[in-house]
């Protein structure tokens, strides 16, 4: 059984591209929370997602982040006009299905977004 | 608001000492969860125990135990006997619908 797989595990961008970040959540789970780890610091919630819905993008920065988790295939974390602020650790989250927060979240390796 | 506040920055102890990671939550909420997680220098992140607002009894694993206690909003971890090997961030954290992380403490055992 496949654990949280993330790709691309490292991505370089130039100021102003865009990234895009995979997240394949384990098999039978639904819910996927993605999170930002800024160099030296603690994990940074960012949103909570279902399967087609979000549930709770407190978190995202209001500007040029997206999130998504379509129906069919892998949650994509989007962030348009990259800029050196959002070099980063972004490690995605997954939990089974009718699941609170009583339940483990299993995290994904992380991929870590350079931006120069 | 749900806050998690580790007030230890960095820890650097000798190997076989016992050491404690400190942890410290505000919520609201009646119901809620509580998680310490390990991030070794590879990067990835290590679950290592999950414990819910009506469970006090504190917890022992092999070499980990873990003190919560909901009167002062505490959830400690104790390493008896550290090894090089424990060397990581530990970071604690609290969840009701999302999760949320304390800074991390950075532990250091030195041979």
């Amino acid at each position: 059984n496949a654990g949280v797989m993330q790709n691309p595990r490292h991505l370089v961008r130039r100021r102003g591209q865009e990234a895009r970040l995979r997240c394949s959540p384990m098999k039978g789970h639904s819910h996927v929370y993605w999170y930002r780890q800024l160099p030296e610091e603690g994990l940074k919630f960012m949103v909570y997602l279902q399967k087609e819905n979000i549930i709770d993008e407190s978190g995202m920065p209001k500007e040029r982040f997206s999130a998504e988790f379509p129906k069919e295939g892998p949650s994509i974390l989007r962030i348009q006009q990259v800029v050196r602020g959002d070099s980063a650790a972004y490690f995605c989250a997954s939990s089974p299905p009718a699941s609170g927060s009583e339940n483990e979240q299993f995290f994904g390796p992380g991929t870590r977004l350079t931006v120069l | 608001a749900q806050k998690v506040t580790q007030a230890q920055t960095e820890i650097s102890v000798v190997e076989k000492e016992d050491v404690t990671l400190d942890c410290v939550y505000e919520t609201r909420d009646t119901t809620y969860y509580l998680f310490w997680y390990k991030q070794p220098p590879s990067g990835e992140l290590v679950f290592l125990i999950r414990r819910n607002s009506f469970d006090e009894q504190n917890e022992i694993s092999g070499r980990y135990s873990w003190n919560f206690q909901k009167s002062t909003s505490s959830f400690n971890f104790t390493i008896t006997a550290s090894q090089v090997v424990d060397s990581a961030v530990y970071f604690c954290a609290l969840t009701n619908n999302d999760m949320r992380f304390g800074a991390g403490t950075r532990l250091t055992v030195k041979p």
